[in-house]
């Protein structure tokens, strides 16, 4: 159980498009998932919280016009990257919380490594 | 401010040594610390969560405590597919869940 997938796994896009990554909660409802940033070598950088039905909360530095969060159903989370530049390649994670049995332990997906050229 | 510290930040073991990785955490009350293992170009896996002070949980060759200020992961007997980076993580109480991230021990176990 509490299986998180993402699609794509790998995204390779041109400078000024946007990309749109997919975040599934498979065998659980999720009420609020989390996005992550990671740099090579380095620990995963939260960016934001997203609650469904209501709008993300963003962590401090992260441009919410940039990265656009949307939580449509208590099993997706969407993150849209509008027009990436290259600094925006990196990998990003996703996590949801499965509060079926009242805990909060947060199961991660696999990640998108996306590379803007 | 919340933190999370990991020691060593590499760790070298030979198949069988046993050994153990840190992790010592501040936080304005805790709901939970957590331990995940991952690998290079995936997410982290869920390995543990520990509530409160004096809790154990074990998994194979893993085995996780906690105390007030540090909580240990610890290796027994590690085979070379144990090579991995180990993550640590505290979740505030009263938060929506966010983890606050180590920055991880990158354990290799040679052959």
């Amino acid at each position: 159980g509490a299986v998180v997938s993402q699609h794509p796994s790998r995204v390779i896009c041109k400078s000024g498009t946007s990309v749109k990554i997919e975040c599934r909660s498979l065998d659980f409802q999720a009420t609020t998932m989390f996005w992550y940033r990671q740099f090579p070598k380095k620990s995963l950088m939260l960016m934001a919280t997203s609650n469904e039905g209501s709008k993300a909360t963003y962590e401090q530095g992260v441009e919410k016009d940039k990265f656009l969060i949307n939580h449509a159903s208590l099993t997706l989370s969407t993150l849209t990257v509008t027009s990436a530049h290259p600094e925006d390649s990196s990998f990003y994670i996703c996590s949801a919380i499965d509060r079926a049995w009242g805990t909060y332990e947060q199961y991660f997906g696999p990640g998108t490594r996306l590379t803007v050229t | 401010e919340d933190q999370v510290t990991q020691s060593p930040e590499a760790l070298r073991l030979q198949e069988g040594e046993s050994s153990s990785l840190n992790c010592s955490y501040t936080v304005s009350g805790l709901r939970g610390l957590f331990w995940y293992r991952q690998d290079p170009g995936k997410g982290p896996e869920f390995l543990f969560t520990l509530y409160s002070a004096g809790e154990e949980k074990e998994k194979e060759r893993l085995k996780a405590t906690l105390t007030k200020k540090e909580s240990f992961l610890h290796i027994t007997a590690p085979k070379p597919e144990d090579s991995a980076t180990y993550l640590c993580a505290v979740q505030a109480r009263g938060s929506q869940g966010n983890l606050i991230f180590g920055k991880g021990t990158k354990l290799s176990v040679k052959p």
